[in-house]
């Protein structure tokens, strides 16, 4: 059973660009929640998608958003990107939402801005 | 690989001991508790769970600990291999609140062979 992949793994830009990221989940898997991981911060959560439809927000501006598709595949885009969103950016996939029971979290993608 | 925490507490502990790695966690309306394992370069890796109505859960070789009173969550485990060494973090997940983890800060274990 294949397990949640993130693509890219890295990937460079430059300030002011924006960036799309794709996260595929488990097979079976209908929720999926994106994380933010940077050294001063910790893991924080961004968002979580169930059945294409937004479920729960972190506290980050509006420049970051994301959406789901039918298969739950789901992307995450970040506009106007700033130097302080230099991060690994992690994808959860688990069974269904309401309870974050056995997520199981992608290798991320590592976002460098300069 | 991966810097998962510059400044994260470490804990050294020698091949074959007990470990014991502590969190403090935030919410007290949190009803379900996990522990994951992230090794350089890749993703959190669930190690086990457990929900607010038990004070102790066993799995293969580690164990967790809930004391609700004071908002505390450990784990142990036991004879401690090479392999175990990464960075531990707890994370919290409460009703109403879906899918959304809250995690701590986490915690680097180094064992020494």
């Amino acid at each position: 059973k294949a397990g949640v992949t993130q693509t890219p793994r890295y990937l460079i830009k430059t300030r002011g660009q924006q960036v799309t990221l794709s996260c595929s989940p488990i097979s079976g898997h209908r929720s999926v929640s994106w994380y933010q991981q940077t050294p001063g911060q910790g893991l924080q959560f961004l968002f979580e998608y169930f059945s294409e439809t937004q479920r729960n927000k972190g506290n980050f501006p509006g420049r970051f958003s994301g959406r789901q598709f039918s298969n739950s595949r789901s992307e995450m885009n970040v506009s106007t990107l700033e130097l302080g969103d230099s991060a690994l950016y992690l994808c959860a996939s688990s069974l269904a939402s309401g309870r974050a029971t056995e997520a199981f979290f992608g290798q991320g993608t590592r976002l460098t801005v300069v | 690989g991966e810097s998962v925490g510059l400044h994260l507490p470490t804990l050294s502990v020698q091949e074959g001991d007990n470990s014991i790695i502590n969190c403090a966690y935030s919410n007290s309306a949190s009803d379900y508790f996990i522990w994951y394992k992230q090794e350089s370069g890749k993703g959190p890796q669930f190690i086990i769970d457990i929900r607010s109505n038990m004070d102790k859960r066993q799995g293969q070789r580690v164990t967790v600990l809930l004391n609700k009173t004071v908002k505390h969550l450990s784990l142990q485990i036991a004879a401690t291999q090479p392999g175990d060494s990464a960075v531990y973090f707890c994370a919290e997940n409460g009703d109403n609140q879906g899918g959304k983890l809250i995690f701590g800060q986490g915690t680097e274990l180094s064992v020494k062979p």
